[in-house]
């Protein structure tokens, strides 16, 4: 089966570095994608990492360790925009392809106070 | 270039009726998924499809649910009979290669 873990709830102050986590079990592994999603709104792409280690992308990192099964999403120099769901999802093996469904977690709700 | 188009945005239908919820995906993307959200919980898969073929329909109920994506048009999603606990957000997604999915602003449907 499929199983991906991270917080309900994470909440931090405006210009703070926080890192939210997670953790998967999966039947194989073709790639890890963190979404943000504010109330009300569609998904949207922030990170997508298939190899070990760190991708950045502005104020926005992701990590990846495939062999822990691990990945954290860092938002640093927070905004009050900031404050959404963080959306953290796998893409198990497809014979071999690079396309097919995503397995989400039940996201990450932040709260970014002033 | 627009983005995944999702129409109607909300949908309000009565036990028993029929919803038929619809997507374009962006210019360019031939493969589409359809996700739904209940909430305070996460995306679930529903189906996943190709034009005039169905991929994967291992998340879709086995009754009353629907989706087809025809050769010309949008893709469709129907659920027949809607009952209460078929109200959610219904999102669809794109997807043309590798990286991550566009998402739609969703069809939020509300079973009265």
């Amino acid at each position: 089966g499929q199983n991906i873990d991270q917080p309900t709830e994470m909440t931090a102050t405006e210009g703070a570095i926080v890192q939210i986590n997670c953790t998967y079990q999966t039947s194989g592994f073709n790639g890890l994608f963190w979404y943000q999603q504010h109330a009300g709104e569609a998904p949207t792409f922030l990170s997508y990492n298939v190899l070990d280690g760190l991708e950045e992308k502005g104020r926005f990192s992701s990590f990846l360790s495939r062999s822990k099964g691990y990945s954290y999403l860092l938002l640093k120099e927070l905004q009050m925009k900031d404050s959404a769901s963080y959306l953290c999802a796998v893409r198990p093996t497809d014979r071999g392809s690079t396309l097919g469904r995503l397995y989400f977690g039940r996201g990450t709700q932040l709260t970014v106070w002033p | 270039n627009a983005g995944v188009m999702q129409n109607p945005r909300h949908l309000v239908r009565r036990r028993g009726q029929e919803a038929r919820l619809r997507c374009s995906p962006m210019k360019g993307h031939s493969h589409v998924y359809w996700y739904r959200q209940l909430p305070e919980e996460g995306l679930k898969f529903m189906v996943y499809l190709q034009k005039e073929n169905i991929i994967d329909e291992s998340g879709m109920p086995k009754e009353r649910f629907s989706a087809e994506f025809p050769k010309e048009g949008p893709s469709i999603l129907r659920i027949q009979q809607v009952v209460r606990g078929d109200s959610a957000a219904y999102f669809c997604a794109s997807s043309g290669g590798a990286g991550g999915y566009t998402f739609g602003s969703g069809t939020r449907l509300t079973v009265v």
